[in-house]
């Protein structure tokens, strides 16, 4: 099947530092990803939508200038979380679609903001 | 508007049991109809998938799932639990064409020796 990773699966920082996760599909292509977050016993929320070489879709509500998406190959994503406060601890994780629509997910990435 | 609905937040079966999970769907479109399973601080791992064809589709780990279009209803079920099926499951919706899924809130399951 499908695999998709995440890189890193945890990540403690400090507050206004700003974090990169990564999220690669490591056997197939994706001309699009996902990035969602998940809070505790919720379930996901789709943060945005990344587009191989093309600006990436934000839902409603999500602050494009403080969640930065670059989607510059077709097996790579980056979510990069900018001037991070503890209101953005959560846990990311990321899909890759493929060509028969279905969504395969990443592992996840906690992230600690102290 | 498109929503998902599982109206379990939490089930406990017994070990050897029979299981099944409830899936209420609203969609405007001809859906795509996904399970997916959670542990505990891990991604979602898909379960199975109904695109079309025949309605009762087989998945992994014994898993099987029905979709009933006059029901909105796409359930899952398994008819022997095993200990490690204790996770979250989720319920999710999309479109045959489109990036857009719509999850369900999750149903947290349980399993008791």
């Amino acid at each position: 099947g499908a695999v998709v990773s995440q890189h890193p699966s945890r990540v403690i920082c400090k507050s206004g530092t700003s974090v990169k996760i990564e999220c690669r599909s490591l056997d197939f292509q994706a001309t699009t990803m996902f990035w969602y977050r998940q809070f505790p016993k919720k379930s996901l929320m789709l943060m945005a939508t990344s587009n191989e070489g093309s600006k990436a879709t934000y839902e409603q509500g999500v602050e494009k200038d403080k969640f930065l998406i670059n989607h510059a190959s077709l097996t790579l994503s980056t979510l990069t979380v900018t001037s991070a406060h503890p209101e953005d601890s959560s846990f990311y994780i990321c899909s890759a679609r493929t060509d028969t629509d279905t969504q395969y997910f990443g592992p996840g990435t906690r992230l600690t903001v102290l | 508007a498109q929503s998902v609905t599982q109206p379990d937040i939490h089930i406990t079966v017994s070990e050897g049991a029979s299981l099944e999970l409830r899936c209420n769907y609203s969609y405007g479109a001809t859906p795509y109809l996904f399970w997916y399973v959670q542990s505990p601080g891990q991604g979602l791992q898909l379960l199975l998938k109904y695109f079309s064809g025949d309605t009762l589709v087989q998945g992994i780990k014994g898993f099987e799932a029905e979709f009933k279009r006059s029901q909105s209803s796409f359930n899952l079920r398994k008819p022997s639990v095993h200990w490690s099926d204790a996770a979250e499951y989720f319920c999710a919706v999309g479109a045959a064409t489109g990036n857009q899924f719509y999850f369900g809130t999750g149903t947290s399951l349980t399993v008791i020796p």
